[in-house]
């Protein structure tokens, strides 16, 4: 069964610090792997990996993909109150039909 | 242009009762894609659609629920005979035309509560 696993499932932090959250995923016929970011409502999209080692980057966050350990990670540097979200990271799949499979998110905090 | 749109925001049923969600993709895409998040839970696909075509419904629970994607008109999530378990964010996300990406636009989601 295709499976994404995020960790950690909760991270609280202070402003200012630099957070890494994880995603690992065990699936067949990998495509790519997005990461969105979920507030009070819709999951607005931020990366969309294909390839291993290279970096996307868009103001502080940071994301990069490694296909053979199968994993990727997203990094936000100088957090804010304003980065307080869940993370949640989708691998999209190579088949008939297309579908993202979801892990189960990281819900960030970050305090003043 | 408009993102996704999805209508109700909010819905209460009674158990029983039956409970029609709404979605309206971006303009000039083609794909829909239902999904469902519960509370604490990432999102969990139910079903993906084309212009009046069901093209993967294997995330569907097999009785009570349905869906289509009419020629005119938005994409319709069914659910008959509501349960408590079904209270849930039902996510509506929209795709162009396959291009070797996947790049999905979700809606602002349906909250259904079942009383």
């Amino acid at each position: 069964e295709d499976k994404v696993v995020q960790s950690p499932l909760s991270l609280v932090v202070h402003e200012g610090d630099t957070v890494t959250l994880n995603c690992s995923y065990e699936v067949t016929n990998f495509r790519s792997l997005l990461w969105y970011k979920q507030e009070k409502k819709a999951p607005t999209f931020l990366f969309m990996l294909t390839s291993s080692g290279i970096e996307k980057k868009s103001g502080r966050l940071s994301s990069i993909l490694d296909k053979k350990e199968l994993f990727s990670i997203l990094n936000i540097t100088a957090t804010q109150t304003g980065d307080s979200a869940i993370y949640l990271c989708a691998v999209d799949l190579i088949q008939g039909a297309q579908k993202l499979v979801f892990g189960q998110g990281t819900r960030l905090t970050i305090n003043p | 242009n408009a993102g996704v749109m999805q209508n109700p925001r909010h819905l209460v049923r009674r158990r029983g009762q039956e409970a029609r969600l709404r979605c309206s993709p971006m303009k000039g895409h083609s794909h829909v894609y239902w999904y469902r998040q519960l509370p604490e839970e990432g999102l969990k696909f139910m079903v993906y659609l084309q212009k009046e075509n069901i093209i993967d419904e294997s995330g569907m629970p097999k009785e009570r629920f349905s869906a289509e994607f009419p020629k005119e008109g938005p994409s319709i999530l069914r659910i008959q005979q509501v349960v408590r378990g079904d209270s849930a964010a039902y996510f509506c996300a929209s795709s162009p035309v396959l291009s070797g990406s996947n790049e999905q636009f979700f809606g602002p989601g349906t909250r259904l509560t079942v009383l």
